[in-house]
């Protein structure tokens, strides 16, 4: 019944490790999106996947990295875990009609904490 | 480029109290949708309205109203006779109206507490 779910939706590890959360949405949206909350509560989009093609990727380091085997999912892994990783990461998918951008509804989150 | 502010970080009010947040955009578009988001203590976004460029007019849902101004740039969000439950982080939103949710921008939030 959920629209937009993440997993995990905790996730805690040590720097240098590499995690990945995954992302899956059943609104049969053509577009998903990834972003960071940080600790000031500021929204930033980082990538966004149309039909399976990278659209945007916001300047974040390469240790992130999106992948979609599908466009009802769209998974973020994260190489060398770094402490600036701490955020909340929100998983968002819309559908892009004709170029117009329809409202994006989110996932519960992902609160990462990197120790 | 597109712009998002939200003057009030904070705002607290008394249960059953009127309270207005204001949102100011810029863009040079003349297609864009403005959005208000709320998180509330739980963390998660719920969608709260989606307004396109073209339709000015107020929208009233229950407690909630918009005012869209653009003349003025403002998106501007009341909750009439507020609840604790309204306590929150609301989002104003801005996307321009090309592709793909590349120009998709969040406002800083103001953080609403509504006290017993």
């Amino acid at each position: 019944d959920t629209a937009v779910s993440q997993t995990p939706k905790y996730l805690v590890t040590q720097m240098g490790n590499d995690k990945s959360i995954k992302c899956e949405q059943n609104l049969g949206h053509d577009t998903m999106y990834w972003y960071k909350q940080d600790s000031k509560k500021f929204l930033k989009i980082m990538f966004s996947y149309n039909n399976k093609e990278l659209i945007i990727n916001e300047t974040v380091p390469n240790r992130f990295s999106p992948k979609s085997p599908d466009k009802a999912h769209l998974n973020l892994h994260i190489n060398s875990l770094e402490l600036g990783d701490s955020a909340v990461y929100f998983c968002a998918s819309s559908q892009v009609s004709g170029g117009t951008q329809e409202t994006q509804y989110f996932g519960p989150g992902t609160r990462l904490l990197v120790l | 480029a597109q712009k998002v502010t939200q003057a009030q970080t904070e705002i607290s009010v008394v249960e059953k109290e009127d309270v207005t947040l204001d949102c100011v955009y810029e863009t040079r578009d003349t297609t864009y949708y403005l959005f208000w988001y709320k998180q509330p203590p739980s963390g998660e976004l719920v969608f709260l309205i989606r307004r396109n460029s073209f339709d000015e007019q107020n929208e009233i849902s229950g407690r909630y109203s918009w005012n869209f101004q653009k003349s003025t740039s403002s998106f501007n969000f009341t909750i009439t006779a507020s609840q604790v439950v309204d306590s929150a982080v609301y989002f104003c939103a801005l996307s321009e109206g090309d592709n793909y949710g590349q120009n998709f921008v969040f406002g800083p939030g103001t953080r609403l507490s509504v006290l017993p």
